[in-house]
């Protein structure tokens, strides 16, 4: 069985400051981990993906996230938050040959 | 080139109503998924097809769903007899290779069905 946690529903940071949302997961096997991003009335979009390759991926508009095993963990961060970088993200996990699972997501909003 | 879209964009139906959800996939993507989104929720997964073949259904709630997908392109979900629970975006995605999930997959911008 596979599961995702985001430990915060929504976060506020001003324009220009660091962004930090969490993430754990659970997984029986080795998985397959993703941020997805989606702003209002648009479709989700992939921001960066975990394969068992590199444990800090780097992924579009200067997202990041990295891979830690010991503590289930796959945080995405940003060094500095852009109005337009205001939506709902989600943490998401995948192992093997099943669907899909996604977290509850993280409204982040940006205050200028 | 054109993304995954969706149609209609938003509908309403009264409970009891039957409806039809249509996605159009990426041109060439093997596989296609559906997912919904409750209000304030992550997508769930609903089925899966690679090609026409439906793969997996077993995130469909209720035998009042069905999805096809009969000429490997184009897939309608179908809820029949609709419930208040129903009420929700309904998302569609693909992706080009199969198997499930280690492909990006592309999502369309969403149905969001209101049963009154």
């Amino acid at each position: 069985a596979q599961s995702v946690t985001q430990l915060d529903s929504h976060v506020s940071v001003s324009e220009g400051t660091p962004v930090l949302l969490r993430c754990n997961y659970s997984s029986s096997y080795s998985p397959s981990l993703f941020w997805y991003v989606q702003h209002p009335n648009k479709g989700l979009q992939l921001l960066l993906k975990y394969t068992s390759a590199a444990t800090l991926v780097k992924g579009i508009n200067g997202f990041e996230a990295e891979f830690k095993k010991s503590e289930t963990s796959f945080h995405l961060t940003k060094p500095s938050a852009h109005m337009s970088d205001a939506a709902e993200y989600f943490c998401v996990v995948n192992s093997g040959n099943t669907p899909l699972v996604f977290g509850k997501g993280t409204r982040l909003s940006v205050i200028a | 080139g054109a993304g995954v879209s969706q149609s209609p964009r938003y509908k309403v139906a009264k409970r009891g109503q039957d409806v039809a959800l249509r996605c159009d996939p990426i041109s060439g993507h093997v596989s296609l998924f559906w997912y919904q989104q409750a209000l304030g929720q992550g997508p769930e997964f609903l089925t899966y097809f690679q090609n026409e073949a439906q793969l997996d259904k077993s995130g469909l709630p209720s035998d009042r769903f069905f999805a096809e997908r009969p000429e490997g392109s184009v897939s309608t979900l179908k809820i029949q007899r609709t419930q208040q629970e129903d009420s929700a975006v309904y998302l569609c995605a693909s992706s080009s290779n199969s198997p499930v999930g280690w492909d990006e997959q592309f999502f369309g911008p969403g149905t969001r069905l209101t049963v009154l």
